[in-house]
């Protein structure tokens, strides 16, 4: 299985600062068609996940352009910046190129 | 708009089973793979299941391989996860999502207590 490997665990942020979360894939998730399905998503307190990036870069439908993904390969960002108390919450980064899909371990982005 | 509701979950005995639904509407059903995550309490996203649209092919998680049936029923629009022998280990909320590669959208999720 692909083990994606999340960090920081915890984040302290400001709010109106910026935010970078690592997710780090023990293999390529590069697809035999070209495309790396590298996603991630944030979940806030009592409700399910919600998709912010999709294939390391493309912002969801409704997602402000305070979040940006980029990466390749193996190796992965998520940068918000102008944080609002609105982005608070657990973010995940998941791999959808091999089956079994898997998630990263979780980063608690908290107020300072 | 997108909407997954799940139902069917609820406590259930260690080796007993429990059937998990999944109403989608807002998009065509039969367009889509659909998809089981979960989510032990306190802990992170684990994926369970896919399937294709067409329900032909179905991938699981090797924990639950032989022991979980993901299906669906295209003419009803509903996705559905078969649980037997059910262990302590699959206590979690179950969320039903749309396949896109990437999950897209979620359902409320529905919560699965095994406990004697």
């Amino acid at each position: 299985d692909v083990v994606m490997t999340q960090t920081p665990v915890s984040l302290p942020v400001s709010l109106g600062g910026q935010a970078s979360i690592s997710c780090r894939s023990s293999q390529s998730l590069v697809h035999s068609n070209g495309n790396t399905y590298l996603h991630w998503y944030l979940q806030k307190p009592g409700q399910s996940p919600q998709l912010l990036i999709y294939r390391v870069s493309n912002r969801f439908s409704g997602v402000p352009d305070r979040f940006s993904g980029s990466g390749s390969g193996t190796d992965f960002t998520l940068k918000i910046s102008r944080v609002e108390p609105e982005d608070l919450g657990d973010y995940y980064c998941l791999q959808s190129t091999h089956f079994p899909r898997t998630f990263g371990g979780g980063t608690k982005l908290e107020l300072k | 708009e997108v909407q997954l509701v799940e139902s069917g979950g609820g406590l259930v005995q260690p080796g007993r089973s429990l059937k998990l639904s999944c109403a989608a509407s807002g998009f065509t059903f039969s367009n889509y793979y659909m998809a089981w995550v979960r989510q032990a309490p306190t802990k992170g996203l684990e994926w369970v299941a896919s399937i294709t649209n067409s329900g032909g092919s179905t991938y699981y998680r090797d924990s639950v391989k032989g022991r979980f049936t993901i299906s669906r029923d295209n003419a009803k629009s509903t996705l559905y996860l078969q649980m037997d022998s059910l262990r302590s280990e699959d206590t979690a909320t179950y969320y039903c999502t749309r396949d896109r590669g990437s999950l897209d959208y979620w359902g409320q999720g529905v919560m699965v207590t095994v406990s004697s």
